[in-house]
């Protein structure tokens, strides 16, 4: 148990819709990241945050957004939804201090009908 | 941070037998970490390997880095059916704390 939690587990929803995506980080983690990973594009960092703050951004679409919460947990939105959005969303935590490794949570499936 | 090409893409072994995958990257690093992920799950950290070490060992893993050559190699010794998995290298530099993963390598351990 990695100590990260996201939920939903699975998600199904259609085109043109909008989802948000939660992440609880370890117990004592400061920074959250967001992945994708589907078939054609492999496991793709998104975005990070630290403490609240928007620290990185990778391959994220202007249709995602994100935010950190006071309580550290975070959200991913995706919203106008596409086929191609269907993918495993990872979420992962660190203590971000020195050579600290991340740890992810079990993903959300979302599948675009 | 830049990304790790694993190598080989798959690797298709006998239980007992020991798997070594290796990892290329193109820059000078901090550190490399590796990760496995079970199938549908998310990525287990398994070992990090700072620059000006050379090799470290975890149970039944070892990995090497050779920073002249920017490789680094994993080595499961007495596989397991449970080691099946995809195998990630992600080396780090500067102060990126985000990590830039490959395609991995897959490793299958036939019973």
């Amino acid at each position: 148990d990695s100590g990260v939690t996201q939920t939903p587990k699975h998600l199904i929803t259609a085109t043109g819709q909008r989802v948000t995506l939660r992440c609880s980080p370890r117990s004592g983690d400061l920074s959250v990241y967001w992945y994708q990973q589907s078939l054609d594009q492999g496991l793709q960092f998104l975005i990070q945050y630290y403490n609240g703050e928007e620290r990185a951004k990778g391959n994220i679409l202007e249709r995602f957004s994100a935010q950190q919460f006071p309580d550290l947990h975070s959200e991913l939105n995706l919203s106008s939804l596409e086929l191609g959005d269907s993918a495993l969303y990872f979420c992962a935590s660190s203590a971000d201090r020195g050579d600290q490794p991340q740890h992810f949570g079990d993903g959300t499936r979302l599948s675009i009908l | 941070s830049q990304q790790g090409e694993e190598d080989p893409q798959a690797l298709s072994i006998q239980e007992g037998e020991n798997a070594t995958m290796n990892c290329s990257y193109k820059t000078s690093i901090n550190n490399l970490q590796w990760y496995r992920q079970n199938s549908g799950r998310g990525l287990v950290h398994l070992i990090l390997i700072r620059s000006n070490e050379r090799e470290k060992h975890s149970g039944r893993l070892r990995v090497t880095l050779d920073t002249s050559k920017k490789s680094s190699s994993l080595l499961i010794t007495a596989s397991r059916a449970a080691d099946t998995a995809s195998y990630f290298c992600a080396p780090s530099s500067g102060s990126a704390r985000q990590l830039t993963f490959g395609s991995g390598t897959q490793l299958t351990v036939l019973p």
